[in-house]
């Protein structure tokens, strides 16, 4: 199967401060990725859609501007968490499909990233 | 408006035991149906989808369109099938790429020695 990494697995920071998490398929090239935020014994809410090269499509309800995407490459989107507040912290998973005729839609992910803010 | 309904959060059954983990839909179209699972401390991964129509680790799902469904099956459970469940929808892929997809909320599975 095809992978895709994040990065940091986990991080603290302090509230107001930025936190940036990426995400990378190391296998394919993705010109869309999705970003999910699970709360604890919750389902995957999907956050966004990663768009390489142009601007990320926020799901209802989401803040653009608290939460930043930026898919600048084939290989990497970066989510941005603006001025932390403990109500961020959560479990932030990315996913990738790669494209056909590899991918037949399943969905790839990472890891996730831990995030705790103070 | 595309939704995905698990209405267990909670599954315990004995080794053994048959399993059905519930998944109701809605979708105005032809969707594409998955399960994922994700064991403990590890990623989540695909289980299986609706179009390969196979068995994989002994589970199978059929898609029922009349009844919206997509229930997720497997006549003996086994200890090591202990996980997080969860039922995903897509609408099709085609020429615009893939669609979005949307998850469950999940159901844990928990198999009693």
């Amino acid at each position: 199967g095809a992978v895709v990494s994040q990065h940091p697995s986990w991080v603290i920071c302090k509230s107001g401060t930025s936190v940036k998490i990426e995400c990378r398929s190391l296998d394919f090239q993705a010109t869309t990725m999705f970003w999910y935020r699970q709360f604890p014994k919750q389902s995957l809410m999907l956050m966004a859609t990663s768009n390489e090269g142009s601007k990320a499509t926020y799901e209802q309800g989401v803040e653009k501007d608290k939460f930043l995407i930026n898919h600048a490459s084939l290989t990497l989107s970066t989510l941005t968490v603006t001025s932390a507040h403990p109500e961020d912290s959560s479990f932030y998973i990315c996913s990738a499909r790669p494209p056909a005729p590899r991918g037949t839609g399943e969905l790839f992910f990472g890891e996730g990233s831990r995030l705790t803010v103070l | 408006a595309q939704r995905v309904t698990q209405p267990e959060k909670l599954l315990s059954v004995f080794k053994g035991a048959p399993v059905e983990l519930k998944c109701n839909y809605s979708y105005s179209g032809s969707p594409e149906l998955f399960w994922y699972v994700q064991y403990s401390r590890q990623r989540l991964q695909l289980l299986l989808r609706h179009i390969s129509r196979e068995s994989i680790k002994g589970f199978t799902a059929d898609l029922n369109k009349g009844e919206t469904s997509f229930h997720l099956k497997k006549p003996f459970a086994q200890e090591e099938d202990s996980a997080m469940y969860y039922c995903a929808l897509s609408g099709p892929s085609g020429a615009g790429g893939y669609q979005k997809v949307t998850f469950g909320t999940g159901t844990k599975l928990q198999v009693i020695p």
